[in-house]
């Protein structure tokens, strides 16, 4: 399953495929971002992080795509859980501001994995 | 031994009355954020703190005065509360030279 950002908020997957979330990032000089997991209740938290120099990441069956040329990021998810029904966020960082400088939240998109 | 521990989880408050939102961190980090999530979760930073000195504080009405009283807390001090002021608030926090927040689990405020 995938969704296109602010447009779908919402993702249905079945559990066991694997599930593509995207995200229409607003600033070309942003460079560094990064994807956040928020479960019900509970805060974000890290899942991956992509600087500019590089296109791909790869974690713990997470993959971080940037795509700089039409500003898009995306997050794949492999062999989706229901543990990972939740709010997925990416957020950017504009060049040249500190560590410690804004991070810039996109809207979010609710993942629901049917059992 | 929470991370990022914030209290309360939940507090619903009258319009008008001055309310406070605790935040400490026992990782060591040297910056301190707060952030509001509205209704529909849309994060958005309103201050941060390094090393006890304000660095960032967005478009946020006076009526917010955050305070730092050593580099491992953050509290929210709201007075004059509002029905707009309703949200989940989140405390955070990150290391030195590093992008990643350590956030909190929420305060979740109700003005009624």
């Amino acid at each position: 399953g995938e969704s296109v950002g602010l447009h779908l908020p919402t993702l249905s997957v079945q559990e066991g495929d694997n599930s593509i979330i995207n995200c229409a990032y607003s600033n070309s000089a942003s460079d560094y971002f990064i994807w956040y997991k928020q479960e019900s209740g509970k805060g974000p938290q890290f899942i991956i992080d992509i600087r500019s120099n590089m296109d791909k990441r790869q974690g713990q069956r997470v993959t971080v795509l940037l795509n700089k040329t039409v500003k898009h990021l995306s997050l794949q998810i492999a062999a989706t859980q229901p543990g990972d029904s939740a709010v997925y966020f990416c957020a950017e960082k504009k060049e040249g501001s500190s560590n410690t400088g804004k991070l810039i939240f996109g809207q979010g998109t609710t993942l629901q994995v049917k059992p | 031994d929470t991370a990022v521990s914030q209290t309360p989880k939940y507090l619903v408050t009258q319009m008008g009355n001055d309310k406070s939102i605790k935040c400490e961190q026992n990782l060591g980090h040297d910056t301190m954020y707060w952030y509001k999530q509205d209704s529909k979760k849309f994060l958005k930073i309103m201050f941060s703190y390094n090393n006890k000195e304000l660095i960032i504080n967005e478009t946020v009405p006076n009526r917010f005065s955050p305070k730092s009283p050593d580099k491992a807390h953050l509290n929210l001090h709201i007075n004059s509360l509002e029905l707009g002021d309703s949200a989940v608030y989140f405390c955070a926090s990150s290391q030195a030279h590093r992008e990643n927040r350590f956030f909190g689990s929420g305060t979740r405020l109700t003005v009624v």
